[in-house]
């Protein structure tokens, strides 16, 4: 089956700057993924995804990069704000709907005023 | 968008009693949801696959007759928990599809075993 790492663990950041969080998948078969900001004790949110046909995608300060030979995947904020401040989980799928996602262990971000 | 209601949110229970949540997709059909379980500060993680009409399918080492599923309809899937135990305590949350591609999350059920 698929296995999603995820790195790092935490991530401290002065607001403003920016914010990298890391994920590798093992599963070449995987085609979808996408990244997820949980704020504690709430459901996941959808944050931005990428397919595999596509090797970025932005939307405002938020972008994703897809690295499909290295089945890698990263999640780029850009002038963080506190409020970014949550868990984030990455996650694969073989396809965008009808299958599972394997999720990353995620990313406790803080972004300190 | 679509929308994916869980109840209850938050449920206190005895140890030895069962316990069911309830996912709906409000506007739009599911015929298939996933139910995940999370720990605090951990992943979430894939409980089992329920599709509408049909056994769900449950990830190696989870206990299809503790945690039963039920996926009567296109809009209400059921995730029971039988016989609680203080170790069954955690986050349930299930997903659906969702009209526009990729997933919707339920709100999560926070389940507490005294």
């Amino acid at each position: 089956g698929e296995n999603v790492e995820q790195h790092p663990s935490t991530l401290s950041v002065q607001e403003g700057d920016s914010a990298v969080i890391k994920c590798t998948y093992s599963d070449s078969a995987s085609n979808y993924f996408p990244w997820y900001k949980q704020e504690l004790g709430k459901r996941p949110q959808l944050i931005i995804d990428i397919r595999s046909n596509v090797g970025e995608k932005k939307d405002q300060r938020i972008a994703v990069t897809l690295n499909k030979t290295a089945k890698h995947f990263s999640l780029h904020i850009t002038e963080t704000q506190p409020e970014d401040s949550a868990v984030y989980f990455c996650a694969a799928s073989f396809s965008i709907s009808g299958n599972q996602f394997y999720f990353g262990t995620g990313t406790s971000l803080t972004v300190i005023p | 968008g679509a929308v994916v209601s869980q109840h209850p949110s938050r449920v206190i229970c005895k140890s030895g009693t069962s316990v069911k949540i309830e996912c709906r997709s409000l506007d739009f059909q599911a015929t298939t949801m996933f139910w995940y379980r999370q720990f605090p500060k951990q992943s979430l993680m894939l409980m089992a696959t329920s599709n509408e009409g049909s056994k769900a399918t449950y990830e190696q080492g989870v206990e299809k007759d503790k945690f039963l599923i039920n996926h009567a309809s296109l809009t209400l899937s059921t995730l029971t928990v039988t016989s609680a135990h203080p170790e069954d305590s955690s986050f349930y949350i299930c997903s659906a599809d969702g009209t526009l591609g990729g997933y919707t999350f339920g709100s999560g059920t926070r389940l507490t075993v005294v």
